[in-house]
């Protein structure tokens, strides 16, 4: 089965500071892509982030990184320098089997 | 158009109606998605199109749930004799290929409350 879970369900931090975010899944693939979306008010999911398994190398995007473990199956986000557009609704997802399999959230509020 | 469109943006149905969401995908993009988000909930992955074939509808909650697409464009979600557990938020998104490989667009969509 594959499951992706956050164990964080609302978070908050100063503008301007650093976050992290946890993301833990199961799959019992080798070959898979793992990824963090933004939901704000709006209800539009927005890319954030995206991490194919084979690469070791942890993916970086701008403000937004990655920390890959794939041994441990963890994938969290940390966003550097949080801005208040940051404050949405965070998902992590796992694509694997055709398939996209998404964690509950986590809510972050960003503090001026 | 610009993005990913759907419609209506919210639906309010009695219990025992059918109801039927719309998404127009990227033109051009080949994959089109469903999903359903409860509150507070993660998304919940339904169907999804290659062209005007969905290869694995597995993840339709009942057989109460059907989706087509014509002409590897619009797609419309049917939800035959609504239930109140059917009350959720059915996002659509496409991409220009199936798989990971490409990004999802999302559409804003469609708050379906079922009284």
């Amino acid at each position: 089965a594959q499951t992706v879970t956050q164990s964080q369900p609302e978070m908050s931090v100063q503008e301007a500071e650093t976050v992290t975010l946890s993301c833990t899944y199961d799959t019992s693939e080798s070959d898979y892509y793992l990824f963090w979306y933004k939901q704000p008010p709006s209800r539009q999911m927005i890319l954030v982030i995206r991490q194919e398994a084979y690469k070791q190398q942890n993916a970086t995007e701008n403000r937004f990184s990655v920390n890959f473990q794939k041994a441990a199956k963890s994938f969290s986000l940390k966003i550097s320098d949080s801005q208040l557009g940051d404050a949405a609704m965070y998902f992590c997802a796992l694509y694997n089997f055709n398939k996209f399999y998404f964690g509950s959230g986590t809510k972050l509020n960003v503090k001026p | 158009g610009a993005g990913v469109s759907q419609s209506p943006s919210n639906k309010v149905t009695e219990k025992g109606k059918d109801v039927e969401l719309r998404c127009d995908p990227i033109s051009g993009h080949t994959a089109l998605y469903w999903y359903r988000q409860s509150l507070g909930q993660g998304l919940e992955f339904l169907i999804y199109f290659q062209g005007n074939s969905a290869p694995d509808k597995s993840g339709l909650p009942s057989d109460r749930f059907s989706a087509e697409r014509t002409g590897g464009s619009v797609s419309t979600l049917t939800i035959q004799r609504t239930q109140q557990e059917d009350s959720a938020v059915y996002l659509c998104a496409s991409s220009l290929m199936r798989g990971a490989g490409d990004t999802q667009y999302f559409g804003p969509g469609t708050r379906l409350t079922v009284l």
